[in-house]
């Protein structure tokens, strides 16, 4: 066990649904990613969030959306699903404003299956 | 923007021979970190090795080391003695260090699949 808990580890659901991702980044840790992982583009950054402020953001599309809440867990919203939105979405976390000596730690992965 | 480069989609090795990952990388950067992360069918990413770009030591743990050529952009996974329980994907990933010691977001590789055999 990373520390870093996601949920659900499992999603199947229909285009054009939405879908919520949920991360609880490790104790003590502030800073939340996300990424996703594909067949064909590998691990894409998609968003940070630093103590519940959005930090930097990466190849995120204008259907997703996160958020990060006083209590530091985080959330991914996927809207208007897509076939191609079918990934492993991965959820990160890190003590941000220390020497990232020690990179991220990672959850286990959402795998998410639009149909 | 950075990139990073890994030329290997697949690789195999035998049990407890050793075998070397390659991985490039691009950036104007002159302060970084350099990772190697495993993926084994789990899913799940474990981090291997990390290399600070100051540092002019190779970094080793245990049966991982990597060879470290800054001026060459260039940052090889070595593994000894393989075992099974290697069998993953393995990526490389830069991370661009901010004043202060904050930190930047992962940029990964594509990845090398290795197998070790019996």
């Amino acid at each position: 066990d990373s520390g870093v808990t996601q949920t659900p580890k499992h999603l199947i659901t229909a285009t054009g649904q939405r879908v919520t991702l949920r991360c609880s980044p490790r104790s003590g840790d502030l800073s939340v990613y996300w990424y996703q992982q594909s067949l064909d583009q590998g691990l894409q950054f998609l968003i940070q969030y630093y103590n519940g402020e959005e930090r930097a953001k990466g190849n995120i599309l204008e259907r997703f959306s996160a958020q990060q809440f006083p209590d530091l867990h985080s959330e991914l919203n996927l809207s208007s699903l897509e076939l191609g939105d079918s990934a492993l979405y991965f959820c990160a976390s890190s003590v941000a404003g220390r020497d990232p000596w020690n990179g991220y730690t990672f959850g286990s992965g959402t795998r998410l299956t639009v149909v | 923007a950075q990139t990073v480069t890994q030329s290997q989609p697949e690789m195999s090795v035998q049990e407890a021979e050793t075998v070397t990952l390659s991985c490039t990388y691009d950036t104007s950067e002159n302060n970084y970190y350099l990772f190697w992360y495993k993926q084994p069918p789990s899913r799940q990413m474990i981090l291997v090795i990390r290399q600070e770009a100051y540092k002019q030591q190779n970094a080793t743990e245990n049966r991982f080391s990597v060879n470290f050529q800054k001026a060459a952009k260039s940052f090889s996974l070595k593994i000894s003695d393989s075992q099974l329980g290697d069998t993953a994907m393995y990526f490389c990933a830069f991370m661009k260090r901010y004043y202060g010691g904050s930190q930047g977001n992962l940029i990964f590789g594509k990845g090398t699949k290795l197998s070790v055999k019996p």
